[in-house]
């Protein structure tokens, strides 16, 4: 069993849906919580950070982390197909140190 | 802020030649940066973590005479892939911690916009 485990999509929706994207994990110890956006072909953008859990708002997106579930979300408010993207999410035991990466989710939102 | 560049963005060569790869943080210092590789419609994988005036940490299973790894100073670390082997074809990221940020939102690693290699 990985650490993180994260749904490979694709996962298609229209313009304008919203979307969630989720991640477990097994490590209680992990502190951190990020997404990252990767578009084809670049690298990894940061989105969202999140220390413990919690949600955090940031325009078109949410992240929550529940840590007593082991499982944390990124919503996509009002999507746009320039969200079209691979979503990672990522943690780690101490800032700015090793992350263990989620596969990654493929997301498609069709104009 | 944290932004984070390499060089060359792809390259094509030869089997048996090595190949060089730079990540600059661009407006920050980094103390530590680290490399990763990333295989078509998978996700990240750690090789090693780079530490400026020291040896870089390697990844079990990623050879470290294969593939150097050289933090000559706090805004630049090097990969060179020697005698490199079409199986060594893959996109290389690198990423940094901008050590500005250390304790606060945002404390975690940026990454580079990778380095598309082709071996032939």
């Amino acid at each position: 069993q990985k650490e993180v485990e994260q749904d490979p999509g694709p996962l298609s929706v229209p313009e304008g849906a919203i979307v969630s994207l989720n991640c477990t994990y097994s490590n209680s110890a992990f502190q951190y919580f990020m997404w990252y956006r990767q578009y084809s072909r670049k690298g990894p953008e940061l989105l969202m950070y999140t220390y413990s859990s919690g949600n955090k708002e940031d325009g078109r997106f949410t992240a929550q982390v529940d840590k007593s579930s082991k499982y944390i979300s990124l919503f996509i408010r009002d999507s746009q197909p320039s969200d079209s993207a691979t979503y990672l999410c990522a943690m780690s035991h101490n800032a700015g140190n090793m992350l263990t990466f989620g596969g990654g989710t493929r997301l498609m939102v069709k104009p | 802020g944290a932004v984070v560049s390499q060089h060359p963005s792809w390259v094509i060569c030869k089997s048996g030649t090595s190949v060089k790869i730079e990540c600059r943080s661009l407006d920050f210092q980094a103390t530590t940066m680290f490399w990763y590789r990333q295989f078509p419609k998978q996700s990240l994988m750690l090789m090693a973590t780079s530490n400026e005036g020291s040896k870089a940490t390697y990844e079990q299973g990623v050879e470290k005479d294969k593939f150097l790894i050289n933090h000559a100073s706090l805004t630049l670390s090097t990969l060179t892939v020697t005698s490199a082997h079409p199986e060594d074809s893959s996109f290389y990221i690198c990423s940094a911690r901008d050590l500005r940020l250390a304790g606060g939102p945002g404390d975690t690693q940026y990454f580079g916009p990778g380095t598309r290699l082709t071996v032939l």
